[in-house]
């Protein structure tokens, strides 16, 4: 099915751990995003690419790292986790500005 | 930063009622969407208004879109247990970025 993949589903980290999680997107969207979605709040854009080969913070950008490694991917690090990135993640993916997003089902991530 | 504010927060409807849910903004857009979130899910887009639009339709889904209020309104017709679910809506300009309202949970009664 087309659409966008997340692995993993769910993640438990302990403090100082590292990890990646990985967003493919099989529509040949130019646009890539990580969000984090926290209990009765909204989404918050932790980082974007806009086109392949370009990625910028978003709003809460602090303790993640990302990689556009090609048009279909876009993978978001966690370096050293910490119990503040216990969250759930979405990837979501667009042609461009003025076209509705598509997001992957989330990973449900914990640090402890 | 959330610039839409969702209204109400919760929305408890039998079945077969409509359901209205409003959404303002802070700032100048390209574009108003709306999303739906089943829970524990990713979210669905449901339809986007563009700026120079006012209303639009996508089945029992209607937007309004009032740029000089600065509001955009989401109207379910004939609501379905089905339709529980949390909706968002989010304000595109031309920075490649959507900034998001915290969503109206929606609860359809049998």
């Amino acid at each position: 099915n087309a659409g966008v993949t997340q692995t993993p589903k769910f993640q438990v980290l302990k403090t100082g751990q590292s990890m990646t999680l990985q967003c493919a997107q099989d529509m040949n969207h130019n646009s890539m995003y990580w969000y984090r979605q926290d209990p009765g709040m909204g989404l918050r854009l932790i980082y974007y690419s806009a086109s392949e080969g370009t990625t910028d913070k978003g709003e809460v950008p602090n303790g993640y790292n990302v990689s556009r490694l090609n048009k279909r991917e876009f993978s978001l690090r966690l370096e050293s986790a910490a119990p503040s990135q216990t969250s759930v993640y979405f990837c979501a993916s667009t042609w461009t500005d003025n076209y509705g997003y598509t997001f992957g089902s989330g990973t449900r991530l914990t640090v402890v | 930063s959330q610039q839409g504010e969702e209204d109400p927060q919760a929305l408890s409807i039998q079945e077969g009622e409509n359901a209205t849910m409003n959404c303002s903004y802070k700032t100048s857009i390209n574009n108003l969407q709306w999303y739906r979130q089943n829970s524990g899910r990713g979210l669905v887009h449901l339809i986007l208004i563009r700026s120079n639009e006012r209303e639009k339709h996508s089945g029992r889904l209607r937007v309004t879109l009032d740029t000089s209020k600065k509001s955009s309104s989401l109207l379910i017709t004939a609501s379905r247990a089905a339709d529980t679910a949390s909706y968002f809506c989010a304000t595109g300009d031309s920075n490649y970025q959507l900034i998001w309202g915290a969503g109206t949970k929606l609860i359809i009664k049998p």
